[in-house]
């Protein structure tokens, strides 16, 4: 059982461009959702997070926006930049719970 | 401030074998998780531990264990291996078992063959 889906796959996008990710989720009880940036051979790094009570949350070039009703969330990166080409991984986790649920990835490529 | 140390980098092991990875969470932290991330996929949560005591466990087999000492630094034990434990294991350190925000150390590679 998949609990947080993850689109598209893999993401190509050329420089000064607007890269979009998706993630929806299933369970109600998640209350706090982060995005990760993962470059090869290193480990996961927190980008950005946010919690149901707000529908946006904007830190420099990324952007979380969040829609409750729908369940789903996504990380908008601004003004794209081959340094952002990495892979990028949404989570969710719930309140009475401190395991992080992870969806598959997505594979940035910014074209210079 | 050092962030999450793992040791060893890298490790390679032979089916049957036993393997023993060691994480430092971020000073001031009290609550590490080990996830496993094999290639292409995302982190999967294996345990957490808060305090010394586990607070909670993935859906992994009784061949894993892992334990937190009193400094909160923890070990992720492994045994009888498989070709399929092969993965990036990563450890990751959290102020308190309820805290949600989890930072996330190097990793070590583990290669079975």
């Amino acid at each position: 059982q998949q609990q947080v889906k993850q689109s598209p796959q893999s993401l190509i996008v050329q420089k000064g461009g607007i890269s979009i990710i998706n993630c929806a989720y299933e369970n109600t009880a998640f209350d706090y959702f982060p995005w990760y940036q993962q470059f090869p051979g290193k480990g996961p790094a927190l980008l950005i997070a946010i919690r149901p009570d707000v529908s946006e949350k904007k830190e420099g070039r990324f952007t979380i926006s969040f829609n409750k009703r729908a369940k789903q969330f996504s990380l908008h990166i601004m003004d794209s930049q081959p340094g952002d080409s990495a892979t990028y991984f949404c989570a969710a986790s719930g309140r009475s719970q401190g395991n992080l649920i992870f969806g598959k990835g997505t594979k940035l490529s910014v074209k210079p | 401030d050092a962030g999450v140390t793992q040791s060893p980098t890298h490790l390679i092991k032979t089916r049957g074998q036993q393997v023993t990875l060691r994480c430092s969470p971020i000073s001031g932290h009290k609550s590490v998780s080990w996830y496993q991330q094999v290639l292409g996929q995302g982190p999967q949560f294996i345990f957490q531990y808060y305090e010394k005591e586990e607070r909670g466990r993935g859906n992994f087999p009784d061949r894993f264990s892992a334990r937190q000492f009193p400094n909160y630094s923890s070990e992720l034990n492994v045994n009888a291996l498989l070709l399929g434990d092969s993965a990036l294991y990563l450890c990751a350190s959290s102020r308190d078992s309820s805290y949600n925000e989890q930072f996330f150390g190097p990793g070590t590679r583990l290669t079975v063959l």
